[in-house]
């Protein structure tokens, strides 16, 4: 089983549609989430990052964590064409004994299509 | 600088061929992480570097891959005796403590090997 698992694709929504993205993650002592997007050829940019059960929304998105069913997903909410790219759930171990790190792993991401 | 810089932007090696990746990162950042992505794929860990400790290797894919970051600021990734497999984009990524922030990534060295 993965560290990290994303619902495969690609997912396609009309313009103006909820999109949503979900991940899956096998480490129950993980901390800190994250939603990155990557567009072709880019580096990917943070857009989202939650780190106690429940809903955060920030803008058009909404990030939700659960715990206890280790899952935690990203909706778009009025879908725009500008939104098509690869979406990245990446996940944050424990700290390393002493030091402020933590292990970030990357799920496969989710390749969306928001078409006119 | 203004950002995490990557250079070269693009590698093309002979199989068997080393190759020196370097990454600057935004100065003043403590963590410095290197990711393999292959096409298609996510990216997945190979190091992370608090200063110049070298606090996690475990995703090095095997003993042809070395990092080094000697004085806590600019590393370098080295492939010795490069394979098709290590085909992929490296990205470098740097934050300020490793803690809760997020991560800023390079733009990423496209390693092709033939």
């Amino acid at each position: 089983q993965k560290e990290v698992e994303q619902n495969s694709g690609p997912l396609s929504v009309p313009e103006g549609a909820i999109a949503s993205l979900n991940c899956t993650y096998s480490d129950r002592v993980s901390q800190s989430f994250f939603w990155y997007r990557q567009y072709s050829g880019k580096s990917p940019e943070l857009i989202m990052s939650i780190y106690s059960n429940g809903d955060k929304e920030d803008g058009r998105f909404t990030a939700q964590l659960n715990k206890a069913s280790q899952y935690v997903s990203l909706l778009i909410r009025d879908s725009q064409p500008s939104d098509s790219a690869t979406y990245l759930c990446a996940v944050k171990g424990p700290r390393a004994g002493g030091t402020s790190y933590g292990k970030l792993t990357f799920g496969q991401g989710t390749i969306l299509t928001v078409h006119p | 600088g203004a950002g995490v810089s990557q250079s070269p932007r693009y590698k093309v090696a002979k199989r068997g061929q080393d190759v020196a990746l370097r990454c600057d990162p935004i100065s003043g950042h403590v963590s410095l992480f290197w990711y393999q992505q292959a096409l298609g794929q996510g990216p997945e860990f190979l190091t992370y570097f608090q200063n110049e400790a070298q606090l996690d290797k475990s995703g090095l894919p095997s003993d042809r891959f070395f990092a080094e970051r000697p004085e806590g600021s600019v590393s370098t990734l080295k492939i010795q005796r490069t394979q098709q497999e290590d085909s992929a984009v490296y990205l470098c990524a740097s934050s300020p403590t490793g803690g809760r922030e997020k991560l800023f990534f390079g733009s990423g060295t496209q390693l092709s090997v033939l």
